[in-house]
């Protein structure tokens, strides 16, 4: 089994902060790192595929880098707001063709 | 758009009843799967499925199996339940740009 792993666990943040998090995984193998974005009650949905070491992605207000060779991406969120609160999770796509998920990291955005 | 639906949110059955848990999307994905979470943990792969009647174990198979007879459904059949399967479950279908995409849960409760 992959270890996938993400920190900080969970993240409190004033309306307006920016933050960020880390998704740490083996770097062999590497076919894939998406991030997903879990609301409460509702689906995961995803946010990025990240294929391509130095890879840069944005969707408005957030964005994520990759570094294959050394087994990490960066989830950024600029000038956080309360609708941001959710689980963010990473998983790692390998060749085998199967995902292994992190943990999440929680995050917490207070008006 | 992408829809993923599963027969049940809520189902509480009794230890040692055979459970099935029914998946159906909609946009004729090749690869499905079924994932479980608990709280504090990420998304766990219980089994995949590539092709009809074609699957392959994830990291957690024991008590499980699973049934894929068309494209477009995917069962999770627990054949005696136990206590330690109650969890959310989770499935999921993949495009051929590698996004998951994932149903709203099952919260399945062993009493």
């Amino acid at each position: 089994i992959l270890n996938v792993e993400q920190s900080p666990q969970s993240l409190h943040v004033q309306e307006g902060d920016s933050t960020n998090f880390t998704c740490s995984f083996p770097s062999s193998n590497f076919y894939a790192l998406h991030w997903y974005r879990w609301e409460t009650a509702k689906s995961p949905e995803a946010l990025f595929v990240m294929t391509l070491n130095g890879d840069e992605k944005k969707k408005g207000r957030i964005s994520a880098t990759l570094n294959t060779k050394e087994g990490y991406s960066y989830l950024y969120i600029k000038g956080s707001q309360p609708e941001d609160s959710a689980t963010y999770l990473c998983a790692l796509r390998t060749n085998a063709g199967k995902s292994t998920f992190g943990d999440g990291t929680t995050l917490t955005v207070k008006p | 758009d992408v829809k993923v639906t599963q027969s049940s949110r809520y189902l509480v059955k009794r230890t040692g009843e055979k459970v099935f848990l029914e998946c159906v999307q909609d946009m004729d994905h090749e690869n499905m799967f079924w994932y479980r979470q608990d709280p504090g943990l990420g998304l766990r792969l219980i089994y995949f499925s590539y092709d009809v009647k074609m699957k392959e174990k994830g990291d957690i198979p024991e008590g499980y199996s699973v049934s894929r007879e068309k494209k477009e459904r995917f069962s999770l059949i627990l054949e005696s339940a136990s206590t330690n399967q109650t969890s959310m479950y989770l499935c999921a279908s993949m495009s051929s740009t590698d996004t998951q995409y994932f149903g709203p849960g099952t919260r399945l409760t062993v009493l």
